[in-house]
């Protein structure tokens, strides 16, 4: 069956710019995160959908972040006049409710390079 | 704020031998544990998980133990083999809210 699949695998980008990076979670998954690991650091949360409840945007870093789930499913992750430091293996899991008894799975990860 | 910290980057260990990966957490709430494993170009995946009810939970090669009082968990890995070695994650959670992570642990296992 179909894992979480993040596109694109890599991007490139001058800083600046802003990119959008996206999210297929596995079918079902009511829960969706995306959290981000920067080089040498874990993996920081950034925000947090499940159903149809307010999402938990305590972790974006900025106003420059934001993230949207339509339909319940896709998600995409925005960022707006990228920085330097935005540079980082973005993630995304879904899980097919709350974290008891079923553990996140994770995509592959985008590679993002602000240069 | 650091709530799951995993104080080593790295350990290797000799295959056959037992590898034991280590995290100290602050949050009293957290009442759920994870350990995830990250190979290089992947996204993590889930290895084995504990309940804050429990204080040890077996799954073939691998065990989670938790100690409540002193708020650490660890991971033992036994025997150890090559393909093991990769970036192991504590992870937490408070009644079902977003993982928490740890800083992750590098572990290779030499032949």
């Amino acid at each position: 069956g179909a894992g979480v699949s993040q596109s694109p695998s890599n991007k490139v980008t001058e800083k600046g710019k802003d990119v959008e990076l996206r999210c297929d979670p596995i079918s079902g998954h009511t829960a969706l995160y995306w959290y981000r690991q920067s080089l040498g650091q874990g993996l920081e949360f950034l925000i947090y959908f499940q159903g149809n409840s307010a999402p938990d945007k305590s972790g974006l870093p900025s106003d420059r972040f934001s993230a949207e789930r339509t339909g319940g499913s896709v998600s995409t992750l925005t960022i707006q006049r990228t920085q330097q430091e935005d540079s980082a293996v973005y993630l995304c899991a879904s899980s097919p409710s709350r974290v008891e008894g079923s553990p996140l799975h994770f995509g592959n990860g985008t590679r993002l390079t602000v240069t | 704020d650091q709530q799951v910290k995993q104080n080593s980057p790295s350990l290797s260990v000799q295959e056959g031998r037992i590898s034991i990966l280590n995290c100290d957490y602050t949050n009293s709430m957290f009442d759920y544990f994870l350990w995830y494993k990250k190979y290089p170009a992947e996204g993590p995946t889930f290895l084995i998980s504990i309940s804050s009810i429990k204080d040890k939970n077996e799954d073939g090669r691998f065990t989670v133990f938790l100690n409540k009082s002193a708020k650490h968990l660890s991971l033992h890995i036994v025997p150890s083999q090559p393909g093991d070695s990769a970036v192991y994650f504590c992870a937490a959670s408070d009644r079902g809210s977003r993982l928490t992570f740890g800083e992750g642990t590098q572990l290779t296992v030499n032949p």
